[in-house]
């Protein structure tokens, strides 16, 4: 079945950088766009971006493009977001998602970063 | 970008009820839409996409409608596991936005 395995919990201080991967499994890696999308605690989901597997195009959200990069490596069927200069404020659970209308619609299970001193 | 917003934020049923909810959009975005739904501590898990197509493996409790902007989720009788947040999303434009979510909680 499809899946979306995300890695573990990170734990980072203020003005480092973390990286995310989204390991997918159950389909055609290059068929579908790949999302990122995070929620703060107690907070809605906020959308940040897209790749397209096939091509590594990208799209962000206004308020991530520069600190946050999304790639791919289609050899191993997976996405990575990563996040620099990381604030207090991207402390949440960050997730991988198939949104597309046409694909899996399938999510990982999150990944919690925590930005602490 | 599109703004989406949900009514009701927040609402107390009770099981067997019908429950509707409301995610309007702040410019036209034809049938470019989805419904999630979130329990705690859990990934979201797609309900319905293109306003009104039920997500494989749904049950048939649940349903979408559109009309214009403003976009409806529907559950016809409320179940226990029915108790959640629910999100919309748009995915017409981008940037794709979420609504703000609506809780729905046992009365």
């Amino acid at each position: 079945q499809v899946q979306l395995v995300q890695s573990g919990a990170e734990v980072k201080k203020p003005g480092a950088s973390v990286k995310v991967s989204c390991k997918t499994s159950g389909y055609t890696f290059t068929d579908y766009y790949l999302h990122w999308a995070r929620q703060a605690p107690g907070q809605g989901l906020e959308w940040m971006a897209w790749i397209n597997p096939n091509s590594s195009a990208t799209n962000y959200a206004q308020k991530f493009q520069g600190r946050v990069t999304v790639t791919r490596d289609t050899s191993i069927s997976t996405s990575y977001m990563e996040i620099s200069s990381l604030r207090f404020d991207d402390t949440a659970v960050y997730y991988c998602a198939s949104l597309a209308p046409s694909g899996p619609g399938v999510w990982g299970q999150g990944t919690l970063v925590t930005v602490s001193s | 970008d599109i703004q989406l917003t949900q009514s009701p934020s927040s609402l107390s049923a009770s099981v067997g009820d019908r429950v509707t909810i409301t995610c309007r959009a702040s410019q036209d975005i034809r049938s470019g839409l989805g419904w999630f739904q979130q329990k705690p501590g859990k990934a979201p898990k797609r309900l319905i996409y293109d306003a009104s197509r039920l997500q494989s493996g749904v049950p048939s409790r649940f349903s979408g409608s559109a009309s214009g902007t403003e976009f409806t989720l529907t559950i016809t009788s409320l179940q226990p596991e029915d108790f959640a947040t629910y999100y919309c999303l748009q995915y017409s434009n981008s940037p794709f936005t979420f609504g703000p979510g609506t809780k729905v909680d046992i009365k």
